[in-house]
C-alpha cells in the first residue's frame, strides 16, 4: 500500500539555520504530495503541495520539489525563525473507493532556539 | 474563506455519556472527514463522506457514529467511550479529487474519564 517515511525527530536548530526535513514515499500511480504544519494545540494547516513530478511547492520561505525518480518530497527553508517551531507532516493522497485518502508520515517535531 | 469550524473545543465525558462533535464548512466541498490524533502521532483516518454518503469507514468501533446531515455539516456521535478514546478529533473537508487540499478544523480535545 501507499506509505510515507519522514526523517525522525525531534530536530533542534538555531534561528537563521538552514532546514531540511526528508520525506520519501511509496505509491502506485501519481499521488499528490503535501506538507502540513501543526502548531501546539491547533489543527493541521497546509504549508505547500505539489501535484505532479518536478512541481515545486513553496510558501512562507519553505520549498519542496516532487522528485519522481527518487520518490522524495524534502522540505527546505533557508533561514528558520523561532515561529517555525511546530510539527511537520509529509503526506500523499490517493483515491480509494471513490474518496480521497491522505496518508501521513510520522511527523517531525522542529524546535528553533533564539 | 478556507475555514472549517469545530465545536466544542474541549469535551470531558464519562464512559456512560452520549455526546456529539460538530463540524461545519462553507467552501462548497463535497468530501468531509473525521480523524483521530493521539499525542505525538499523525492523524488517523476514521470516516470519509463523499457527496453526503459514507465512503470509507476505517474499521472504527460502533461507539463512534458519524452523520452527514447535509454537504456543509458533519457530526460524530459518541456513546459508551473508553478512556483510550481520549484524543484530538479533527474534521477536514475537500473536493473529491486527488489533487485537492484537505482543510482541517482546529479539533476537539476529548477526554474520557
Amino acid at each position: 500500500g501507499n506509505s510515507v517515511t519522514q526523517m525522525e525527530g525531534p530536530v533542534t536548530l538555531s534561528e537563521e539555520a538552514f532546514l531540511t526535513i526528508n520525506c520519501t514515499y511509496t505509491a502506485t500511480g501519481y499521488p499528490s504530495l503535501f506538507w502540513y504544519v501543526q502548531y501546539p494545540g491547533e489543527g493541521l494547516q497546509l504549508l505547500l503541495k505539489a501535484t505532479k513530478a518536478d512541481d515545486k511547492g513553496s510558501n512562507k520561505g519553505f520549498e519542496a520539489t516532487y522528485r519522481k525518480e527518487t520518490t522524495s518530497f524534502h522540505l527546505e527553508k533557508g533561514s528558520v525563525q523561532v515561529s517555525d517551531s511546530a510539527v511537520y507532516f509529509c503526506a500523499l493522497t490517493s483515491i480509494i473507493q471513490g474518496a480521497q485518502k491522505l496518508v501521513f508520515g510520522q511527523g517531525t517535531r522542529l524546535t528553533i532556539n533564539p | 474563506d478556507t475555514e472549517v469550524t469545530q465545536t466544542p473545543k474541549h469535551l470531558v465525558m464519562g464512559m456512560t455519556n452520549k455526546k456529539s462533535l460538530k463540524c461545519e464548512q462553507h467552501m462548497g466541498h463535497r468530501a468531509m472527514y473525521w480523524y483521530k490524533q493521539k499525542a505525538k502521532k499523525p492523524p488517523e483516518l476514521m470516516f470519509v463522506y463523499s457527496y453526503e454518503k459514507l465512503s470509507i469507514n476505517e474499521s472504527v468501533p460502533s461507539r463512534f457514529s458519524p452523520e452527514c446531515p447535509n454537504s456543509s455539516l458533519l457530526n460524530l456521535h459518541l456513546h459508551a467511550l473508553q478512556p483510550e478514546d481520549s484524543a484530538l478529533y479533527l474534521c477536514a473537508s475537500s473536493q473529491v479529487t486527488s489533487v485537492d487540499t484537505q482543510y482541517f478544523g482546529p479539533g476537539t480535545r476529548l477526554t474520557v474519564l
